[in-house]
């Protein structure tokens, strides 16, 4: 079975500092996709990084940053220099070559303190 | 950019009514997803579709069935509204497993 965990309900962090959201996934397919989303209070879900099971390289955008540990079958975001609209909710996501689903976490909530 | 459309942002619908929760993509997305989500369970997946008239049940569709007869066009459907089914509806649409998913801004149902 496909799995996705997130294991932090919440976070806090200060304002500039930089901040470390864990996700650990479960397959078994080869081939597969990391997805992070983020979701503000307004509630649309906002695509922020994608970190494909065969990229070498870890993914990159902007202030975020996926640390993808494939033995350890975990694909952190990292975020630096945290901003004040940072403050939101943020799921890992999972997509395997076999069928279409979209596997989510349970989401961290993140609070950046000024 | 894709957008997907869900027709309402809030609804309140009496128990034992029947509810439809409509949602429309503009990019030819193949697959479309119907979510719920609800606090400290995350998103789960109700139903998918892959293509016109195919559907795939996913981890929670008890209570809950599904309309996609044209390609931009998915429709959730609440046979007969019950107070649990109270939640955030979240629909999606995405091209091809490399790529990402695309939501709408997601639609809050209230049941009384």
């Amino acid at each position: 079975a496909q799995k996705i965990t997130q294991t932090q309900p919440g976070m806090f962090v200060q304002e500039k500092e930089a901040v470390t959201l864990d996700c650990t996934y479960d397959t078994s397919d080869p081939s597969y996709g990391l997805f992070w989303y983020k979701q503000p209070s307004s509630g649309e879900m906002i695509f922020l990084i994608y970190q494909g099971s065969y990229d070498q390289q870890n993914a990159t955008e902007g202030r975020y940053s996926l640390n993808f540990q494939k033995a350890r079958k975990s694909a952190n975001l990292v975020i630096s220099a945290s901003q004040l609209g940072d403050s939101a909710m943020y799921f890992c996501a999972m997509r395997t070559q076999t069928g279409n689903q979209f596997y989510f976490g349970t989401g961290t909530s993140l609070t950046v303190i000024p | 950019d894709v957008k997907v459309t869900q027709s309402s942002r809030y609804l309140v619908k009496r128990t034992g009514e029947k509810v439809f929760l409509e949602c429309v993509q503009d990019m030819d997305h193949e697959n479309m997803f119907w979510y719920r989500q609800d606090p400290g369970l995350g998103l789960r997946l109700i139903y998918f579709s892959y293509d016109v008239k195919m559907k795939e049940k996913g981890d929670i569709p008890e209570g809950y069935s599904v309309s996609r007869e044209k390609k931009e066009r998915f429709s959730l459907i609440l046979e007969s509204a019950s107070t649990n089914q109270t939640s955030m509806y979240l629909c999606a649409s995405s091209l091809d497993p490399g790529t990402g998913i695309t939501f709408g801004s997601g639609t809050r149902l209230t049941v009384v």
